[in-house]
């Protein structure tokens, strides 16, 4: 298995853009997380799905902030437009099933507004 | 509110002496337990996770961690410590409901003298 794939690893934009992120996660597994990683505030939830459908959102910054999960194999984080307080490591994470199960991280995306 | 505590912020070892760091939770019921270990530029990787039955776990790379109750502590060890454990190691604790989310530690960062 592929493990969790995270695309792209780094990102570099302006205020103001739009930066989407992009999360594979590993197949047959029905819960997706998205987290932020900061030196500041360490690892945070941002949002989960279960099955496609968004769980919990209350950790999503604000609403420049949404998330997606078309399908079972892809989910996507956007921001916009984005500012520099964004600037953090964005992991995606899944795992098998809602309940408490051992989450699989992705490599993370790098992400740094200027 | 479930949270979870990492008193140690930084620590460093010599190579081949004893590591053991600490890990405090708040939950009220029998919590689901994780220990997770990221390396610079990487994702998460699970080292080990209690669930229930023997409160002393296994996990790879020669850690172990041991669930107290009574001290509401999971602290991750390791006998000897090689210089490739330089990471970051990050403590999470789950509610077994059916929300699927964990709550991690602020981390402890590892350093190994040679």
């Amino acid at each position: 298995d592929a493990g969790v794939i995270q695309s792209p690893r780094h990102e570099v934009t302006e205020m103001g853009q739009e930066v989407t992120l992009r999360c594979k996660p590993i197949s047959g597994h029905n819960s997706l997380f998205w987290y932020r990683q900061t030196m500041m505030r360490g690892l945070e939830l941002l949002i989960y799905f279960n099955n496609n459908v968004p769980i919990d959102d209350s950790g999503m910054p604000e609403d420049r902030f949404s998330a997606k999960m078309p399908n079972a194999s892809f989910s996507t984080l956007k921001i916009q437009p984005s500012e520099p307080r964004d600037s953090a490591v964005y992991f995606c994470a899944s795992s098998r099933t809602s309940s408490v199960e051992t989450q699989y991280f992705g490599p993370g995306t790098r992400l740094l507004v200027l | 509110a479930q949270s979870v505590t990492q008193p140690d912020i930084h620590i460093t070892v010599s190579e081949g002496a004893s590591l053991e760091l600490r890990c405090n939770y708040s939950y009220g019921a029998t919590p689901y337990l994780f220990w997770y270990v990221q390396s610079p530029g990487q994702g998460l990787q699970l080292l080990l996770k209690y669930f229930s039955g023997d409160t002393l776990v296994q996990g790879i790379k020669g850690f172990e961690a041991e669930f107290k109750r009574s001290q509401s502590s999971f602290n991750l060890r390791k006998p000897s410590v090689h210089w490739s454990d330089a990471a970051e190691y990050f403590c999470a604790v789950g509610d077994g409901g059916s929300q699927g989310n964990l709550i991690f530690g602020k981390g402890t960062k590892l350093s190994v003298k040679p």
